[in-house]
């Protein structure tokens, strides 16, 4: 099956502590995207990397730290989290290029008491 | 700066009525326009898709059309039906792969 797949697909933990949440996309596309969902459903990117390559780095904290081992692989890390960070995370890819279509995985909701 | 404003929050409809969604946006470049459908529980997805060279798209009985003079892009469909449920994004792509996402409207199809 090709696609995106995110795990785990629920988080509930503690203000401080460390979680990472984890991409995988098999349709051979070079670049993926990590994107904030908050409870307006308001969706916001936060990172993008191609080929391994960081490429977009929004304004966000300096806690959230993105993890790529390979194109296919994009991670993501959130050393001290805080209750703001209570959200759906959703990860993407494409193929390089501003008009491509990108292809999203189901999301992680996070729950930070 | 790059924007886009979707200003209908919530629409609720019957089966068989006319769907009309507005979007309007902001940018210095030559954008590519996007509707992402999303429906509970997964990711966005790709609804259709319009650049400036076609000004048009359809998809599933859904079509977008982009006005370039007055910076909107509305989404249509004739007859909705209840599978049509679910929140619908007007998107902006420009440079790097970047895509702005409007604020979504939910719709909701009464029975």
């Amino acid at each position: 099956e090709t696609a995106v797949f995110q795990t785990p697909n629920y988080h509930v933990t503690q203000v401080g502590n460390e979680v990472s949440f984890n991409c995988k996309q098999t349709l051979g596309h070079d670049t993926m995207y990590w994107y904030k969902q908050d409870s307006k459903k308001l969706l916001k990117i936060m990172f993008s990397y191609n080929n391994k390559q960081l490429i977009v780095n929004e304004t966000v904290p300096r806690r959230f730290s993105p993890q790529s081992s390979d194109k296919a692989h994009l991670n993501l890390r959130i050393k001290s989290v805080e209750p703001e960070d209570s959200a759906v995370y959703l990860c993407a890819s494409s193929y390089w290029g501003g008009e491509d279509t990108q292809y999203f995985g189901p999301g992680t909701r996070l729950l930070v008491l | 700066g790059n924007s886009v404003t979707q200003m209908q929050g919530q629409v609720t409809l019957s089966e068989e009525e006319f769907l009309f969604i507005n979007c309007t946006y902001s940018t210095t470049g030559y954008p590519t326009l996007f509707w992402y459908v999303q429906y509970p529980g997964e990711g966005p997805q790709l609804l259709l898709k319009v650049t400036t060279a076609n000004n048009k798209g359809s998809s599933r009985g859904f079509e977008a059309t982009y006005d370039k003079g007055t910076t909107s892009f509305h989404l249509q469909k004739a007859s909705v039906q209840e599978s049509d449920s679910a929140v619908y994004y007007c998107v902006l792509g420009y440079n790097q792969g970047k895509l702005i996402f409007g604020q979504g409207t939910k719709l909701s199809i009464k029975p």
